[in-house]
């Protein structure tokens, strides 16, 4: 099955700085790439994602981008701001008929400091 | 739009009681709900996926017999913990994807519930 790695599992920076949070997976078929953000106690919230036929995808400070040749994408948040603190999941899936089963990232708690 | 709904968000019971836990999807039809477990600064794993009108397929490792799934209907599917012990604590989350886009791969989640066993 597919084994999705994830890093850093924590992430300190200041505000105004950058953020980037790296994956990588195993499963050469996988084909859904998208990255969650939660809060605590809340359930996954998804803030961007990226399929395998797209290299880079932006919005607004939020990019990823995909190597499927290495088999890794990343999260870049730029300009970061306080309310950006909270754990951030990578996770991976192979589209299928029979429904999408998510391998999530181990996660990263990132800490952005006033 | 596209909104999961999960009840209650938050329940305590007593060793040996069962609980269940509702997802719903409030604005559209979903053939396939997942639910996973989240324990305290881990990742989510997925515990079984839900089709409607069909039984549900766990995982590895996860007791078909203590974890009771039901996808009764297009938009609700019920988690039931049955003789709920203090090592099933746990963070509940529900995902569902669209009737509307099966092959998408993307998935809304609920809100989670959590669920304390005294």
């Amino acid at each position: 099955g597919e084994n999705v790695e994830q890093h850093p599992s924590t992430l300190s920076v200041q505000e105004g700085d950058s953020a980037v949070i790296k994956c990588t997976y195993s499963d050469s078929a996988s084909n859904y790439f998208p990255w969650y953000k939660q809060e605590l106690g809340k359930g996954p919230q998804l803030i961007i994602d990226i399929r395998s036929n797209v290299g880079e995808k932006k919005d607004q400070r939020i990019a990823v981008t995909l190597n499927k040749t290495a088999k890794h994408f990343s999260l870049h948040i730029t300009e970061t701001q306080p309310e950006d603190s909270a754990v951030y999941f990578c996770a991976a899936s192979g589209v299928k008929a029979a429904g999408n089963k998510l391998t999530f990232g181990g996660g990263t708690r990132v800490l952005v400091k006033p | 739009g596209a909104v999961v709904s999960q009840h209650p968000s938050w329940v305590i019971c007593k060793s040996g009681t069962s609980v269940k836990i509702e997802c719903r999807s409030l604005d559209f039809q979903a053939t396939t709900m997942f639910w996973y477990r989240q324990f305290p600064k881990q990742s989510l794993m997925l515990m079984a996926t839900s089709n409607e009108g069909s039984k549900a397929t766990y995982e590895q490792g996860v007791e078909k017999d203590k974890f009771l799934i039901n996808h009764a209907s297009l938009t609700l599917s019920t988690l039931t913990v049955t003789s709920a012990h203090p090592e099933d604590s746990s963070f509940y989350i529900c995902s569902a994807q669209t009737r509307l886009k099966p092959n998408t791969g993307e998935l809304f989640f609920g809100e989670g519930s959590r669920l304390t066993v005294l």
